[in-house]
């Protein structure tokens, strides 16, 4: 069955950078695009990047653009997420999904911590 | 960027009955719609993708419906695992968006 597991999270002061990695099972992850979803404490989820199959279509939400970078390796089944010039606003849970027909997601990971704190 | 207005914030009801979700975007997004469960400690599930199409393995007990600029979320007879937050997503044009969640509990 598909599995995604997160990875690379942690504490990171204001500033820094961290990248974030998802390791992908159970389906052909070379043909399935993938998000990036983040969700903060008692918060709904916010959209960050999505990344197409063959790694040539990216997006960003306003909030990240110009500071994260997605990215993959399709022969190592893997999706990273290269997130810089950290900031307060970033801490949240971070998930990758795959994605079902250009914004839908039918599954997510467990997600990575990510806290961005002094 | 579009924005998805969920109503109410917080709705209570009781095993058995029948819940109406609502949300609404800032303009028209066609059928471009779905919704997604999520309990506590979990994360989302897709209930409902383009509108009114169940994903593989909900219960014929959800529905979804709408096109435009207003959608609805049905839960025919709610069952005691349905109490959770719900939200609603778009797609289309970049970026994606969420709305605020609806949250279901049981009165």
């Amino acid at each position: 069955q598909v599995h995604l597991v997160e990875s690379g999270g942690g504490v990171v002061q204001p500033g820094r950078s961290v990248r974030l990695s998802c390791a992908a099972s159970g389906f052909d992850f070379s043909q399935w695009g993938m998000h990036w979803v983040r969700q903060a404490p008692g918060k709904g989820p916010e959209w960050v990047a999505v990344l197409g199959h063959d790694g040539n279509t990216e997006h960003y939400a306003d909030s990240v653009k110009g500071r994260f970078t997605i990215s993959r390796d399709n022969s190592k089944k893997t999706l990273y997420l290269q997130m810089d010039s950290l900031r307060a606003e970033d801490t949240a849970v971070y998930h990758c999904a795959r994605d079902l027909n250009s914004g839908w997601t039918d599954y997510w990971g467990q997600g990575t911590v990510v806290t961005v704190s002094s | 960027e579009i924005v998805l207005t969920q109503s109410p914030a917080t709705l209570s009801l009781s095993p058995g009955e029948r819940a109406t979700l609502s949300c609404r975007a800032s303009q028209s997004i066609s059928n471009y719609l779905a919704w997604y469960q999520q309990q506590p400690g979990q994360v989302p599930r897709l209930l409902i993708y383009g509108a009114s199409n169940r994903a593989t393995g909900v219960p014929p007990r959800f529905g979804g419906s709408g096109s435009g600029t207003d959608f609805t979320l049905t839960i025919s007879s709610l069952e005691p695992e349905d109490f959770a937050v719900y939200y609603c997503q778009r797609r289309g044009n970049w970026p994606i968006t969420f709305g605020q969640g609806t949250r279901l509990e049981i009165k």
